[in-house]
């Protein structure tokens, strides 16, 4: 069965503090990993897609990368703006339908 | 990407009525998606809706409880019939297009629907 595991649950950081995200996926056949961010009553705004193992994505502060079987975020210094629930989900091949993780609440704190 | 409005942004409904959400799109898409985060919970898919066919759906929703329309490549609506305490939960539409080339790349969602059912 697809899988989605994200860890840890919640991670308070302070300002400048840089850090990492993990996801942890199986599926039968990646078509792509994809990075979220939710911010408390709104939809989830794209971040990354990842398709192969070795890849990197970056934008601004944050960095995603893709190994078989997880996924980093790493965010470097971050910032109090930073602060949001970032969700992990797969695709796998033959499918449109997204498996989502149930996220890593991320505060920074000034 | 694309850009998605969702109406209503948020509604109080009493036990056993309905409620029909829209989805509308600032492009054409051929895949539209509804899903469902429920409190504390991360995102579940309901059902696949593909202009000019049937909506696909997923294990656990059912047609009669959660219909579907795609009357266009722009739009859909998804109803929440006869709902209960359970259905309390924030509905979110979701389009597939592509921003790198590639026939798809990743699905795009609206700002969602929240929904509390008394």
């Amino acid at each position: 069965e697809d899988q989605v595991t994200q860890s840890p649950e919640a991670l308070r950081l302070q300002e400048g503090e840089s850090s990492s995200l993990n996801c942890s996926y199986t599926v039968s056949g990646l078509r792509g990993l994809f990075w979220y961010r939710q911010d408390p009553g709104k939809g989830p705004e794209f971040l990354f897609t990842l398709y192969s193992a070795g890849e990197e994505k970056e934008k601004e502060r944050l960095k995603a990368t893709l190994t078989k079987k997880e996924s980093f975020l790493h965010i470097t210094a971050p910032k109090p703006e930073d602060s949001a629930t970032y969700l992990c989900a797969v695709q796998a091949r033959g499918t449109d339908k997204l498996i989502f993780g149930t996220g890593t609440r991320l505060q920074v704190f000034p | 990407s694309a850009v998605i409005s969702q109406k209503p942004s948020r509604d109080i409904c009493q036990r056993g009525t309905s409620l029909t959400i829209q989805c509308q799109v600032d492009s054409q898409v051929t895949m539209m998606f509804w899903y469902r985060q429920q409190p504390g919970q991360s995102l579940t898919l309901i059902a696949t809706a593909n202009q000019g066919s049937e909506a696909t759906y997923e294990s656990g929703f059912v047609i009669d409880k959660f219909p579907i329309s795609r009357p266009n490549l722009t739009f859909s609506t998804l109803t929440v019939s006869n709902m209960s305490p359970e259905d309390s939960s924030i509905y979110l539409c979701s389009v597939e297009t592509s921003s790198s080339g590639r026939a798809w790349d990743t699905q795009y969602f609206g700002p969602g629907t929240r929904l509390t059912v008394l």
